[in-house]
């Protein structure tokens, strides 16, 4: 059974840090392209971030680029987004998600998500 | 930057068809999925079109979604739609090497 388990949300003031992390099981996680979706209160949803199965190709929405870093590790299957220089507009609900194998990018199975709040 | 544009709410009564449309530029030469949310839980993939456009459903997915995409307009059909339907919709392109979009979001309410 595939399970996506997000953990490392929390309360930090604005122009703090944070990582967030990721932890797959059930499939073999480095043949996955990965992404991050956030999901601020009472909002839709809002694409963050994109990282290849070796971790060698990343994309990023222009409101995170240049403040987040997506990684991963592939030997303990797990997917991270470090996230600097944190603004009250990033507070949201983040999402891992793993993208499906076919070629047309879709996000076949979701985790639970784990809450950011940026807020002095 | 591209937007993908989706009414805020939808009304059907139980058994009818609910119709929700994602509106974008040049939105058919895309690939399209849907995405069903409900309160408190994570979004759950209800349509996607493989290589060829066809548009699929998930395993576990009820025959009663569907979805078309041509033109401007991607719209995912629910037919007979039943209560346990009420969710938040939304849809999903990647618009570009680069980007992935989704759209605005519908709330659909059985009546």
């Amino acid at each position: 059974e595939v399970q996506l388990v997000e953990s490392g949300g929390g309360l930090v003031q604005p122009g703090g840090s944070l990582r967030l992390s990721c932890a797959a099981s059930g499939f073999t996680f480095s043949l996955y392209w990965m992404h991050w979706v956030r999901q601020a209160p009472g909002k839709g949803l809002v694409w963050v971030s994109r990282i290849n199965g070796d971790g060698s190709s990343t994309t990023y929405a222009d409101s995170v680029k240049g403040r987040f870093t997506i990684s991963r590790d592939n030997a303990k299957n797990t997917l991270y987004l470090q996230m600097n220089s944190l603004r009250a507009e990033d507070t949201a609900l983040y999402y891992c998600a793993r993208e499906s194998e076919m070629a047309t990018i879709y996000f076949d199975y979701w985790g639970q998500g784990t809450l950011v709040t940026a807020s002095s | 930057s591209y937007e993908l544009t989706q009414p805020p709410s939808v009304s059907v009564s139980p058994g009818q068809t609910a119709s929700i449309t994602c509106s974008g530029d040049k939105l058919g030469d895309k690939y399209v999925s849907w995405y069903q949310q409900k309160p408190g839980q994570s979004p759950v993939l209800v349509i996607y079109e493989d290589i060829y456009q066809d548009k699929k459903r998930p395993s576990g997915i009820p025959e009663r979604f569907s979805g078309s995409n041509s033109g401007n307009t991607a719209t995912l059909t629910i037919s007979g739609t039943q209560a346990v339907d009420e969710a938040d919709y939304y849809c999903q392109a990647w618009v570009s090497s680069t980007a992935g979009v989704f759209g605005t979001g519908t709330k659909v309410t059985v009546l």
